[in-house]
């Protein structure tokens, strides 16, 4: 199993530029997730999907799309990139384990800055 | 809403020794679980621990384990016989009630010393 990829690894946009980042997993897991890291904040949750078809926001998804046609994707969408996108970007993806435990696999995680 | 802190914005440890990572939460959900990852400076995001809500005992996996205080909301990560290779920054995370979202603290940069 390749696990959760993403690509590309760094990306540099102007302000106003468009760009897709692209997730895919080959676990068949039904949750994937978008975070970003900024430096001293921890990750923050951008959007997620419990499967395909199914998609909401999480804390800070201003500025992002989403989409989930299959199981295996889940690219997000920057529409107008700005200089406050600056971050990492990390996907995740998880299944349910049992009862009471969801193990996240993170992807390798994309540099984007924006200038 | 659910919230997450670390107040140790670093630590310092000698080889060796054992360190303990502070990790408090609130949440209003009675079904949750706590994580704790691993992110070295090469910036991927290891997965080290995991505490389900309903859990009576700690958590352990190896080195680590997890100190689980339920009335406290806290659940601190204890790392033993601290090698170098633990040098990274460590997050503590919570997992909604509902399933796959995770809040995270903001971190805490541990470094261990000869």
């Amino acid at each position: 199993n390749a696990g959760v990829t993403q690509t590309p690894k760094f990306q540099v946009l102007k302000t106003g530029q468009s760009m897709t980042l692209q997730c895919a997993q080959d676990m068949n897991h039904e949750y994937m997730s978008w975070y970003r890291q900024d430096p001293g904040m921890g990750l923050r949750l951008i959007h997620y999907s419990v499967g395909a078809g199914i998609t909401d926001q999480g804390e800070v998804p201003n500025g992002y799309n989403v989409s989930r046609s299959t199981t295996e994707d889940f690219p997000l969408r920057l529409l107008s990139a700005a200089p406050s996108q600056t971050s990492v970007y990390f996907c995740a993806s998880s299944y349910r384990q049992g009862p009471d435990s969801y193990e996240q696999y993170f992807g390798p995680g994309t540099r984007l800055t924006v200038t | 809403a659910q919230k997450i802190t670390q107040t140790q914005p670093g630590m310092f440890v000698q080889e060796k020794e054992a360190v303990t990572l502070d990790c408090t939460y609130d949440t209003s959900d009675q079904s949750y679980g706590l994580f704790w990852y691993k992110q070295p400076s090469s910036g991927e995001m290891i997965f080290l621990i995991y505490q389900g809500s309903y859990d009576e005992q700690n958590a352990t996996e190896g080195r680590y384990s997890l100190n689980f205080q339920k009335a406290r909301k806290s659940a601190n990560l204890v790392i033993s016989a601290s090698q170098l290779g633990d040098s990274a920054m460590y997050f503590c995370a919570m997992r909604d009630g509902g399933g796959n979202k995770l809040t995270f603290g903001t971190g805490t940069q541990l470094k261990v010393e000869l």
